[in-house]
């Protein structure tokens, strides 16, 4: 099975200052299709999660434009450029390239 | 719009069976694969199951496989989990998701409690 590895567990945060988290896989995610089926999620307190970001770097409808995906392999990020308190909650990434499909342990962000 | 209501969770002693539904609308649904995703109390999100739009392919985690079956009427728009010989680390909120490929659209959960 492929191992979502996530880091840091938890990013204390100033408003308004950027933020980064990492997410590392045990294979790489490139598809035979060509593609690279990662995705990054938001789940705020007491919410289902939302995804924000799919195949590493598209920006979901709706998703401000601080929020960035980047990687590639087995190596991803997102970043958020200057953290609101809306921002807040925990972050999975997770990938749907191999079966079966696996979710990184998350990332919680709070604010200072 | 899309939507994805989940239902039938709650109460049931170790041992015993549930089903789950999960009410589509909004989409073609017959044209999605979907997806089970659970989360335990305080804890990450796990894939559960997966199947596509016709039913052809079928997939399970290995904690739920033999136990979980997966289903869907694309009649009726609706998606199930049935759940058997449950055990108390199946305890978690249950969340449909569409497309294997893109978890793109998620329903508010459903709260299986598995306790004596």
């Amino acid at each position: 099975d492929v191992v979502m590895t996530q880091s840091p567990l938890s990013l204390p945060v100033t408003l308004g200052q950027p933020a980064s988290f990492s997410c590392r896989s045990s294979q790489s995610l490139e598809h035979s299709d060509g593609n690279t089926y990662l995705n990054w999620f938001q789940q705020r307190p007491g919410q289902s999660p939302r995804r924000l970001i799919y195949r590493v770097s598209n920006r979901d409808s709706g998703v401000p434009d601080r929020f960035s995906g980047s990687g590639s392999g087995t190596d991803f990020t997102l970043k958020i450029s200057r953290v609101e308190a809306e921002d807040v909650g925990i972050y999975y990434c997770m990938q749907a390239t191999h079966w079966p499909l696996t979710f990184g342990g998350g990332t919680k962000v709070e604010i200072k | 719009e899309v939507q994805l209501v989940e239902s039938g969770g709650g109460l049931v002693k170790p041992g015993g069976s549930l089903r789950l539904s999960c009410a589509a609308s909004g989409f073609s649904f017959s044209s999605y694969s979907m997806n089970w995703v659970r989360q335990a109390p305080g804890k990450g999100l796990e894939w559960v199951s997966s199947i596509s739009s016709g039913s052809g392919y079928i997939y399970y985690a290995d904690s739920v496989k033999g136990r979980f079956t997966i289903s869907r009427d694309n009649v009726k728009n609706l998606l199930y989990l049935q759940m058997n010989s449950l055990r108390a680390e199946d305890t978690a909120i249950y969340y449909c998701a569409r497309d294997w490929g893109w978890f793109d659209y998620w329903g508010q959960g459903t709260l299986v409690t598995v306790s004596s």
